[in-house]
């Protein structure tokens, strides 16, 4: 059974710092893994997605990255904005398959002060 | 990008009653959508996939009397909470693919069920 998890449960940083989060996966047996943001009583949005033959993928300040052989993933965040304040959430389909059915870990809670 | 709606965002029922929650593709047809659950500061668990024209697979747990699935059309899938609990409170969220996956999945904004 795919098991996702993410470090760490919450970060809190001034304006302006580098950051990364990181997401880890037990079956390494995957086909991609996806990135995404919520905020607070809201829905899903899909950031970033990386095919399992890519390494990483880039959206403006964000760049996640794709190490299927350690099950490891990490997406940073360049220039950090209060506006980036939410939940990150990495999610992966079963190991083995490319079938939407996706796994999430318990997400990163992201707080960007002024 | 493709946009998936939900609806209603917010309803409050007494115990005992039913509710139906709509998800739909609005620019794109899906012939696969999930149904997620989300308890307060927790992750999505999946509850169930949802298949055009077929019966819904339900994840281990999650009881198909309850919570009962129809995806009657390529863009429409309903969730039905029947006789409603307040440990059924929570926030449902539906999400599709634009094929059957491999790809990314678009969520929609999530409706919060509470009932009293």
């Amino acid at each position: 059974k795919q098991e996702v998890t993410q470090i760490p449960a919450a970060l809190s940083v001034p304006e302006g710092e580098n950051l990364v989060l990181n997401c880890s996966f037990t079956d390494s047996a995957i086909y991609n893994l996806q990135w995404f943001r919520q905020d607070p009583g809201k829905g899903l949005t899909s950031l970033l997605l990386i095919q399992s033959s890519q390494r990483e993928q880039t959206s403006g300040r964000l760049n996640a990255s794709l190490d299927k052989s350690s099950g490891r993933s990490t997406l940073y965040i360049a220039a950090s904005q209060p506006g980036d304040s939410a939940t990150y959430l990495c999610a992966v389909p079963p190991g083995g398959t490319s079938y939407g059915k996706l796994t999430f870990g318990q997400g990163t809670i992201l707080t960007v002060h002024p | 990008g493709a946009v998936v709606s939900q609806h209603p965002s917010r309803v409050i029922c007494k115990s005992g009653t039913s509710v139906k929650i709509e998800c739909r593709s609005l620019d794109f047809q899906a012939t696969t959508m999930f149904w997620y659950r989300q308890f307060p500061k927790k992750s999505l668990m999946l509850m169930a996939t949802s298949n055009e024209g077929s019966k819904a697979t339900y994840e281990q747990g999650v009881e198909k009397d309850k919570f009962l699935i129809n995806h009657a059309s390529l863009t429409l899938s309903t969730l039905t909470v029947t006789s409603a609990h307040p440990e059924d409170s929570s926030f449902y969220i539906c999400s599709a693919s634009l094929t059957g996956g491999g790809y990314e999945q678009y969520f929609g904004p999530g409706t919060r069920l509470t009932v009293t």
